[in-house]
């Protein structure tokens, strides 16, 4: 099926540096969703967008609707240990109806002590 | 907070036995999904649920059925498993919106 297309696979910071991430696709999308997923656990639903051009915050992390719906952004600030882990974009593209959702591959995220 | 439960965290099981992984929500929500997970191959869909009784395949329906008798379970069966379906199966929920809630996932291993 369809992926998006996420980048950088992996990144490897250090304790306090800033994290941006984005993902991109060929199709529109009218949602955008940011996910986090610890080692053995399932996602944890991180962020929601809805809106072209959409600003939205959920503490130190902050994520952007594409102007064009077909990209979207994902940045933390100031990281902290916590915040290893595998970070997933998703959305359903409006040619598959509202419910399904395709993926990104993931961008894993290492900091260095 | 929604609440999304899935019967085992591990399961090992042997080729060809049957298996059931069961999934259990507590927020009404009325779509369920089956996922599984494997390194360099993302989250893939295998089957959905829009209602009771009701199902669709996803991507990858092959060597899985299920079932959704009640509003808040969705159970995925591997009729006769084999050494491929070794994965991490999620189950997730959503009501009538994009947002997907996940459980915590069972890690299965066929011997």
């Amino acid at each position: 099926g369809q992926q998006l297309n996420q980048s950088p696979q992996s990144m490897f910071i250090q304790e306090g540096e800033d994290v941006s991430m984005n993902c991109t696709s060929s199709s529109i999308f009218n949602t955008w969703l940011w996910y986090k997923q610890d080692p053995g656990e399932g996602p944890v639903l991180l962020i929601a967008l809805y809106k072209a051009g959409e600003l939205t915050s959920n503490g130190r992390l902050t994520a952007q609707f594409g102007i064009t719906r077909k990209d979207s952004f994902l940045n933390i600030s100031a990281s902290i240990p916590s915040d290893v882990g595998i970070y997933f974009c998703a959305g359903p593209p409006l040619i598959q109806g509202a419910q399904k959702l395709v993926f990104g591959q993931g961008t894993r995220l290492t900091i260095n002590p | 907070d929604v609440k999304v439960t899935q019967s085992s965290r591990y399961l090992v099981k042997r080729t060809g036995e049957k298996v059931f992984l069961e999934c259990v929500q507590d927020m009404d929500h009325e779509n369920m999904f089956w996922y599984r997970q494997d390194p360099g191959l993302g989250l893939r869909l295998i089957y959905f649920s829009y209602d009771v009784k009701m199902k669709e395949k996803g991507d990858i329906p092959e060597g899985y059925s299920v079932s959704r008798e009640k509003k808040e379970r969705f159970s995925l069966i591997l009729e006769s498993a084999s050494t491929n379906q070794t994965s991490m199966y999620l189950c997730a929920s959503s009501l009538d919106r994009a947002e997907q809630f996940f459980g915590p996932g069972t890690r299965l291993t066929v011997l």
